[in-house]
């Protein structure tokens, strides 16, 4: 089956940009969400299609995919940033999530 | 405005049981989809299955065949999911999200629902 792996942890000082990753098998050739969930809350969508951003997602947060590895970047991080981040792509019809990132603003 | 209204939290026995709610309105419910998610305790996203509310075809993850079952009810834009023969480790909270594909899986997730805990203890 297929699946997707990302950083348990990523941190980040206010300001600065975060990176967070996602890798599979020729993931470049799939299209890739990325959700962000913070605690105690439902999964929000923050990138689709890659590189899209849903109404009312900040210009801050962009998504770029290529080879076997997505990448979701936050620009200038913000202490409400701080949540989990998942990526989630499809393989034959079948949805599958990575691991999900911790991303940390201190 | 969008919104995906599920039903009240569940506690059940191994083997039992459960059916959830999701209540969708704000929106034509038949040019989506409705895929399912769950979270265990501290852990993160699993997908569970889609269904088409255009024309009830479904699509199960592997791990779920046989066990789960997903409906919709048009008349009043609702979707179920059931999964039978339950275990401890079904424990989770189970979230619906509307899926940009009518017809097939998209795959994107533009609004959940606030997620149904299932507690399965004996």
């Amino acid at each position: 089956s297929y699946e997707l792996t990302q950083p348990p942890s990523v941190s980040v000082s206010p300001g600065q940009t975060a990176s967070i990753t996602c890798s599979g098998d020729k993931l470049g050739n799939k299209y890739v969400c990325w959700y962000q969930q913070k605690p105690g809350q439902s999964p929000v969508l923050v990138v689709y299609e890659d590189t899209k951003r849903p109404s009312g997602i900040p210009e801050r947060f962009s998504g770029s995919n290529s080879g076997n590895t997505a990448t979701l970047t936050i620009s200038g991080t913000q202490a409400m940033d701080e949540a989990d981040y998942y990526c989630q792509s499809w393989d034959t019809s079948t949805v599958v999530f990575g691991g999900g990132t911790k991303l940390t603003v201190l | 405005q969008v919104q995906l209204v599920q039903s009240g939290a569940e506690v059940k026995k191994p083997g039992a049981s459960v059916k959830v709610s999701c209540r969708a309105s704000g929106y034509t419910f038949t040019t989506y989809g409705i895929s399912w998610v769950r979270q265990a305790p501290g852990q993160g996203l699993e997908w569970l299955g889609w269904i088409s509310s255009y024309n009830g075809n479904t699509k199960y993850a592997q791990k779920y065949h046989g066990r789960v079952t997903m409906t919709t009810d048009t008349s009043t834009s609702t979707a179920y999911m059931e999964l039978r023969s339950l275990r401890s480790d079904d424990t989770a909270v189970y979230y619906c999200a509307r899926d940009g594909g009518a017809l097939a899986v998209a795959g994107d997730f533009d609004y959940w629902g606030q997620g149904t805990l299932v507690t399965v203890s004996s």
